[in-house]
């Protein structure tokens, strides 16, 4: 069945470091992936996502490119801030447009 | 963008009584709402699916009889945990999907639920 596997967190940086989440997939067929975030004391948001091979999703400095080779949808931050501690979220949107998601990575961002 | 709002954000509650959680989109029709449920540390698991006018698909494992979800209209769902349990006490979380083929779904903050 479709799985989504990220890495076990928490991942602690020092400010303006560069951050990568790394993030896999199995699935059958061609799913959309995406990451969400989710800041302390609220809600999920989406962050970015990617609906076919080779494509790059963007936003709010992040970045994710869908590799259909290695199956995998990394996220990447080329300078992180305190305020992007959270708890991201990788998903894949299967034939049913059920999310299935990853456990979660926690990002904590020390000044 | 499209927001989803929960009510309540925190309840309390006795062993033995039920809880109605809201799920509501503000601007804009939802034909499909999801409810999730977060445990601590761990990932989002999906409960079930609600469609507008028909029931509601239950993933497996869990007990419609004690999750009742109702989605009477394009803008509300409600989520009763019937009899609940210390065991119920979570975070649940619901989603919304604007228009039927449309990947994106819009989560609302979230009702943290505590069963004494």
């Amino acid at each position: 069945g479709n799985s989504v596997t990220q890495m076990e967190g928490p991942v602690t940086l020092s400010e303006e470091a560069f951050l990568t989440i790394n993030c896999t997939y199995t699935a059958t067929g061609y799913p959309s992936l995406f990451w969400y975030v989710q800041y302390p004391g609220e809600g999920l948001q989406l962050l970015l996502k990617a609906t076919k091979a080779d494509d790059k999703g963007s936003n709010k400095g992040f970045e994710a490119t869908y590799r259909k080779e290695t199956t995998s949808f990394h996220l990447e931050k080329g300078s992180v801030q305190v305020s992007d501690s959270a708890v991201y979220f990788c998903a894949l949107s299967d034939s049913n447009y059920q999310l299935i998601w990853g456990a979660g990575t926690k990002l904590i961002i020390k000044p | 963008g499209a927001v989803v709002s929960q009510h309540p954000s925190w309840v309390i509650c006795k062993s033995g009584t039920s809880v109605k959680i809201e799920c509501r989109s503000l601007d804009f029709q939802a034909t499909t709402m999801f409810w999730y449920r977060q445990f601590p540390k761990q990932s989002l698991m999906l409960m079930a699916t609600s469609n507008e006018g028909s029931k509601a698909t239950y993933e497996q494992g869990v007990e419609k009889d004690k999750f009742l979800i109702n989605h009477a209209s394009l803008t509300l769902s409600t989520l009763t945990v019937t009899s609940a349990h210390p065991e119920d006490s979570s975070f649940y979380i619901c989603s919304a999907r604007v228009v039927a083929g449309q990947e994106t779904q819009y989560f609302g903050p979230g009702t943290r639920l505590l069963v004494l």
